[in-house]
């Protein structure tokens, strides 16, 4: 069974800080992994996806690298925004089915 | 257009009341899943469709019963439910994965259930 672990489970940064989010998954035979962020209350926004045979996906000020021998990701985020300020997690597709398992989140609070 | 739109946005329903959730998509997607979400953690996959077809159960209760009527539409249909039940329900959908594919999955914003 596939379990996916976020560390750290919060962060705090000041803004304009550069900050690295990690994300570690067991079974590598995955066919992506896609990271989001959820704002309190709401739905999940896509923000990158990164196919099985990539080793990184940029945009903007996000980059996200994938190392799937390792089983691990990271979310990099520069110059942080507190618009930043989120809930982000990162989700496997695991190979053969339809499944998307969730990581256990990390909750980023970007301090003004 | 990548929006994955449900209703209703907020629903409170009594333990012996009978509801529905709807979710719809018109990106052309062939797979369409229910989460459940608590309060702190993440999403929980409850049900996957693929071309229509119920393809994943989570070993979810039967007061929690979905539906796929055409490739765009999705529904849940609540009956009996327990207030343990609360929470955000969400739908996602995205192609069909295969080789060359991509499945990025999109989300809606979540119906918010609250079970009294």
């Amino acid at each position: 069974k596939q379990e996916v672990t976020q560390i750290p489970a919060a962060l705090s940064v000041p803004e304009g800080e550069n900050l690295v989010l990690n994300c570690s998954f067991t079974d590598s035979a995955i066919y992506n992994l896609q990271w989001f962020r959820q704002d309190p209350g709401k739905g999940l926004t896509s923000l990158l996806l990164i196919q099985s045979s990539q080793r990184e996906q940029t945009s903007g000020r996000l980059n996200a690298s994938l190392d799937k021998s390792s089983g691990r990701s990271t979310l990099y985020i520069a110059a942080s925004q507190p618009g930043d300020s989120a809930t982000y997690l990162c989700a496997v597709f695991n190979f053969g089915n339809e499944k998307l398992t969730f990581g256990t989140g990390t909750r980023l609070t970007i301090i003004p | 257009d990548t929006e994955v739109t449900q209703t209703p946005k907020h629903l409170v329903m009594g333990m012996t009341n009978k509801k529905s959730l709807k979710c719809e998509q018109h990106m052309g997607h062939r797979a369409m899943y229910w989460y459940k979400q608590k309060a702190k953690k993440p999403p929980e996959l409850m049900f996957v469709y693929s071309y229509e077809k119920l393809s994943i159960n989570e070993s979810v209760p039967s007061r929690f019963s979905p539906e796929c009527p055409n490739s765009s539409l999705l529904n849940l249909h609540l009956h009996a439910l327990q207030p343990e039940d609360s929470a955000l329900y969400l739908c996602a959908s995205s192609p069909i994965s295969g080789q060359g594919r991509n499945t990025e999955a999109f989300f809606g914003q979540g119906t918010r259930l609250t079970v009294v």
